[in-house]
């Protein structure tokens, strides 16, 4: 059973452009959330997702940031015209259900913007 | 909404001895209590977790202890080792809908040989 699947884990961007970043979650969890970390700092929320829907975004930038889960396909956090301090570590995780449960996280995709 | 505060940022001891990092949270309907243990350059990962009808969880080195009327949860590692080193955080549930699981602010264990 493979875990929470991200990639990229890698990606550089300069100012301006658009950061795409996937996750597919464990097989048979069906929510999502995505954290941000910034270099020695901890895991910010940002939007909890489930199939086709948006729990909970309350941690998202009002702009330029936008989640989504489609019925088919992985997760994607979208950032567009990125400045650099976007540059962080993108976490995902899923689990299976409600009701305060482990989240099993990703690798992460870190975002340098230049 | 739940607010999470970790103590210290930062922990220094000598191999075998015992580690202790403390968490405060807010919301008094928070249930689940887990911690996750973060190597640089990895992903956060789940080490032990306690559920708010028990008062203390071990395994092996690792134990949590919850104190609901004061709402904090501590994490206790024993005779500890180099590959403990790593950045630990706390977490608790928001309630009233969303669930999400806020993050203390994380400590830095170094296990010094």
């Amino acid at each position: 059973n493979a875990g929470v699947m991200q990639n990229p884990r890698h990606l550089v961007r300069r100012r301006g452009q658009e950061a795409r970043l996937r996750c597919s979650p464990m097989k048979g969890h069906s929510h999502v959330y995505w954290y941000r970390q910034l270099p020695e700092e901890g895991l910010k929320f940002m939007v909890y997702l489930q199939k086709e829907n948006i729990i909970d975004e309350s941690g998202m930038p009002k702009e330029r940031f936008s989640a989504e889960f489609p019925k088919e396909g992985p997760s994607i956090l979208r950032i567009q015209q990125v400045v650099r301090g976007d540059s962080a570590a993108y976490f995902c995780a899923s689990s299976p259900g409600r009701h305060g449960g482990e989240l099993f996280f990703g690798e992460g995709s870190r975002l340098t913007v230049l | 909404g739940e607010n999470v505060e970790q103590h210290p940022s930062t922990l220094s001891v000598q191999e075998g001895d015992s580690a202790v990092i403390k968490c405060t949270y807010s919301d008094s309907a928070s249930n689940y209590f887990p911690w996750y243990k973060q190597e640089l350059g990895k992903r956060p990962q789940l080490i032990i977790d306690i559920r708010s009808n028990v008062g203390e969880k071990k395994d092996q080195r690792i134990a949590v202890t919850l104190n609901k009327t004061a709402k904090h949860f501590s994490l206790h590692i024993t005779e500890t080792q180099p590959e403990d080193s790593a950045v630990y955080f706390c977490a608790a549930p928001t309630q009233g809908g969303s669930e999400k699981l806020v993050f203390g602010k994380g400590t830095k264990l170094t296990v010094n040989p």
